[in-house]
């Protein structure tokens, strides 16, 4: 089966640094997106790996390792307006969207 | 101009009336996407359109009927819906649905969708 595993809930404190994790057990890989959700808005594209390593992005950078099938998605400066969920999605050997449940992130004073 | 629009931004409607949501991207994007949405879940995908033709159908029930009428327009024909299918109704669209390159999608602000 095909399996995308991240928390469920973070809390993060304005201006500090968190990261958010991204385990996939998919069919293929083509590549992994990260979206931002504000609640009750649309997703909204963060970025996009394919290759190994680290996507740096101002604020936001996102890192992946094909081998481990692991992501991560590393937001610094924390702002109020980060207050959002985080959605992995997997493209998958059909070249499929395979969504994660979603973190949702709250940041804190 | 990477906006994708969706009508109508809220929608109320009975289990017997009719009513169509519609979406409109001017990228030039030739897949279209609809999702639906439940709350504190990922969006599941319904159908997807490529050149205008439906490449894609999530096993979706027939009371929901998709139409592309045109590579910048997509609608969503619904008809008899449960209480259960209350939900954000997402469009999006990518560039070019060739085989081996997954692109961006877009996603449009959604449809909120309450069937009573």
């Amino acid at each position: 089966g095909q399996n995308i595993d991240q928390p469920t809930e973070m809390t993060a404190t304005e201006g500090a640094i968190v990261q958010i994790n991204c385990t996939y057990q998919t069919s293929g890989f083509n590549g992994l997106f990260w979206y931002q959700q504000h609640a009750g808005e649309a997703p909204t594209f963060l970025s996009y790996n394919v290759l190994d390593g680290l996507e740096e992005k101002g604020r936001f950078s996102s890192f992946l390792s094909r081998s481990k099938g692991y992501s991560y998605l590393l937001l610094k400066e924390l702002q109020m307006k980060d207050s959002a969920s985080y959605l992995c999605a997997v493209v998958d050997s059909n070249y499929q969207l395979i969504w994660g449940a979603g973190t949702k992130l709250i940041i804190k004073p | 101009d990477t906006e994708v629009t969706q009508t109508p931004k809220h929608l109320v409607m009975g289990m017997t009336n009719k009513k169509s949501l519609k979406c409109e991207q001017h990228m030039g994007h030739r897949a279209m996407y609809w999702y639906k949405q439940k709350a504190k879940k990922p969006p599941e995908l319904m159908f997807v359109y490529s050149y205008e033709k439906l490449s894609i159908n999530e096993s979706v029930p027939s009371r929901f009927s998709p139409e592309c009428p045109n590579s910048s327009l997509l609608n969503l024909h619904l008809h008899a819906l449960q209480p259960e299918d209350s939900a954000l109704y997402l469009c999006a669209s990518s560039q070019s649905p060739i085989r081996g390159i997954q692109e961006t999608q877009y996603f449009g602000p959604g449809t909120r969708l309450l069937v009573l």
